[in-house]
């Protein structure tokens, strides 16, 4: 099974609308790091967002909101009031512990391309 | 120079030729990886450095040779590549933290084997 899991390849949203890109994630660890990229065409990885394991808040970084839901092993993003600058790709990935011995290992989802109409 | 950079942003090369990427990060981390990115496939971690020493090793093929001389630079020497190892190179470093620690990329190597 897939530890990462996007189900979206593409979605179009309108200039100064809300979109959420969904990301779905399969561990047996209990404690484990979610992150988003943003990959722009430029090819470099933009970090946005994190979101622990044992956070009882959803993480939020301006525009951009995590929906953690860890019963259902979601972790998608929001990002409110869409900009031109936001088309672009979209990473979900997951650090996990594995007993401290994980050595940054990071899993990547296969990304979302999000296009922002105006 | 801030954050993490790669020289050369591009390179063409032939399946003889020998070269080498180069990442240097800026930002007083003690890890540091290459990823490859081909089209149509997610990100896959390579090697994996901590404190200079390869923890990490992710069943690469020999013609990929990491060397990481200090905690701040990072290479990857190319020899005899394949037209399959065509993709994005990616290097990024971290703080090693566990869980929570956020690894920050460079902007790439757009590598092309003829």
């Amino acid at each position: 099974a897939q530890k990462i899991t996007q189900t979206q390849p593409g979605m179009f949203v309108q200039e100064k609308e809300a979109v959420t890109l969904d990301c779905t994630y399969d561990t047996s660890d209990q404690s484990y790091g979610l992150f988003w990229y943003k990959q722009p065409s430029s090819g470099e990885m933009i970090f946005l967002i994190y979101q622990g394991s044992y956070d009882e808040q959803n993480a939020t970084e301006g525009r951009y909101s995590l929906n953690f839901q860890k019963a259902r092993k979601s972790a998608n993003l929001v990002i409110s009031a869409s900009q031109l600058g936001d088309s672009a790709m979209y990473f979900c990935a997951m650090r996990e512990d594995f007993g401290g011995t994980s050595y940054g290992k990071l899993t990547f989802g296969q990304g979302t391309i999000l296009t922002v109409h105006p | 120079e801030t954050g993490v950079t790669q020289t050369p942003r591009h390179l063409v090369m032939g399946m003889t030729n020998k070269k080498s990427l180069k990442c240097e990060q800026h930002l007083g981390h003690n890890a540091m990886y290459w990823y490859k990115q081909s089209a149509k496939k997610p990100l896959e971690l390579m090697f994996v450095y901590n404190f200079k020493e390869q923890t990490e090793n992710n069943s690469v093929p020999s013609r990929f040779s990491p060397e990481c001389p200090n905690s701040s630079h990072l290479f990857l020497h190319l020899h005899t590549l394949q037209p399959e190892d065509s993709a994005l190179y990616l290097c990024a470093s971290s703080h090693v933290l566990g869980v929570q620690e956020t690894q920050y990329f460079g902007p790439g190597t757009r590598l092309l084997v003829l």
